[in-house]
């Protein structure tokens, strides 16, 4: 069965260091996502990708963060410098077509631990 | 979106049915039901979703009641394996493609 892949599983940074997070969606999926879940708080979208531009992104998406789709197969989440209040669990996210009667599939996500 | 109510825990036998509500008193007639899960800090899993009708799939039933007010998501023999928080999520399909996720039903299912 297809299945988004997210690399590492778990990083360690220190405060101030710029992290990019990896993830390859489904192959013939469009519609890419990033979601974050702080350590025991709700799942919380972050950003929305398609035709290689963002479509939709939250309030916590601001200037520290990028997404990239670089060679039509990876989809990666850069932040630029960390934060310690920016350890979570990163999930990304694909779907075939917009969220009108179809599913998001996720990865296993990438615990970010930064120090 | 309209807002969900769900309860914060519920237990299950394991073979037994899980049944599992969702209040969504405020659902305008263009929004969905989903219904995520989520097993301890994996990635949240699409479980089903629906409109109108009720919606049956190899993981489980969706039963939605006729004003649309509320569901119940249906495992209809439970394992060890579905103990996890169960996201029940309405949202207007066209306006945006984000999930907003609650807090969600946290299932044990025990032996």
């Amino acid at each position: 069965e297809p299945e988004v892949t997210q690399t590492p599983s778990h990083q360690v940074t220190q405060m101030g260091q710029e992290v990019i997070l990896r993830c390859v969606p489904i192959s013939n999926h469009l519609y890419f996502y990033w979601y974050r879940q702080i350590l025991g708080q709700k799942v919380e979208f972050l950003v929305s990708f398609y035709n290689n531009e963002i479509s939709e992104k939250s309030e916590i998406f601001d200037d520290q963060f990028s997404v990239e789709r670089p060679d039509g197969s990876n989809f990666t989440l850069k932040i630029r410098s960390t934060k310690l209040e920016d350890s979570a669990m990163y999930f990304c996210a694909s779907s075939l077509d917009r969220l009108i009667n179809t599913e998001a599939f996720f990865g296993q996500g990438t615990r970010l631990t930064v120090v | 979106d309209a807002k969900t109510t769900q309860p914060p825990s519920m237990d299950c036998a394991e073979g037994r049915a899980a049944n599992l509500p969702c209040n969504h008193s405020t659902i305008s007639g263009n929004e969905y039901v989903y219904w995520y899960r989520q097993i301890h800090s994996q990635g949240p899993q699409y479980i089903i979703h629906g409109l109108k009708n009720n919606e049956t799939n190899e993981m489980a039933s969706l039963i939605i009641t006729e004003d649309r007010k509320s569901s119940t998501l249906i495992l209809p023999h439970a394992t060890l394996r579905d103990t996890a928080v169960y996201y029940c999520i309405v949202r207007v399909a066209i306006a945006t493609d984000k999930l907003i996720f609650g807090t969600g039903t946290r299932l044990q299912v025990f032996p």
